[in-house]
């Protein structure tokens, strides 16, 4: 089963705008983390937050960590065409001993110039 | 070159045939993991070895069976493949510690006929 749910499954924008993808998840996390895959290819890591952390920034990411709700946000800033790709958000939870990553489905970002 | 391989990328194969994929890396880490992959869905993780000696199943390892041959190899056997293992298969890296990142191979791409 998937700890982590995105939301929307899909997100199609203009080149220039932001874009916000969401994650829920079940259980007592130990860090989430979010990664980008471009089509059919591996993915790749983007950024990690702590569970005791609120808030991290790099380059145009902003992610949020509301440990309170089960929830996360991933925002892109000033979009580009080549942020064209799937988000997923994966967690390391207390149950897995913090030792493996669970992810979600995904959301499916198109970037449009 | 590429920090984790696998091999083969893509492969067409029949129901009942014997098969496996490998993978390599050179990041000289000692955790490395199976997933599949199958269309609009997250990964789910296959199998998981954080060292030459461990072997651990994942949520869905039936079908499945793996070999750690060396710190840097770890490959993926299905003994007698079925239509429904047709997906996109990847092989992860990571460091030991509690916050490490994932690092990916390009994938496997198999179809059973």
């Amino acid at each position: 089963s998937q700890q982590g749910e995105e939301d929307p499954q899909a997100l199609s924008i203009q080149e220039g705008e932001n874009a916000t993808m969401n994650c829920s998840y079940k259980t007592s996390i130990n860090n989430l983390q979010w990664y980008r895959q471009n089509s059919g290819r591996g993915l790749v890591h983007l950024i990690l937050i702590r569970s005791n952390e609120r808030e991290k920034h790099s380059g145009r990411l902003r992610v949020t960590l509301d440990t309170s709700k089960k929830s996360s946000s991933l925002l892109i800033t000033a979009s580009r065409a080549a942020d064209t790709a799937s988000y997923f958000c994966a967690t390391a939870s207390r149950g897995s001993g913090y030792s493996t990553l669970t992810f979600g489905k995904g959301t499916m970002l198109l970037v449009s110039p | 070159d590429a920090d984790v391989t696998q091999t083969p990328r893509n492969r067409i194969t029949k129901t009942g045939k014997r098969i496996m994929l490998e993978c390599s890396q050179t990041k000289g880490h000692d955790r490395m993991y199976w997933y599949r992959q199958d269309p609009g869905l997250g990964l789910q993780l296959i199998y998981y070895s954080f060292d030459v000696k461990d072997i651990n199943k994942g949520e869905i390892s039936d079908g499945y069976s793996v070999s750690r041959q060396a710190q840097a190899k770890f490959s993926l056997s299905l003994e007698s493949a079925i239509p429904n293992q047709t997906a996109l298969y990847f092989c992860a890296t990571s460091g030991s510690g509690q916050e490490e990142t994932q690092y990916f191979g390009p994938g496997t791409r198999l179809l059973v006929l």
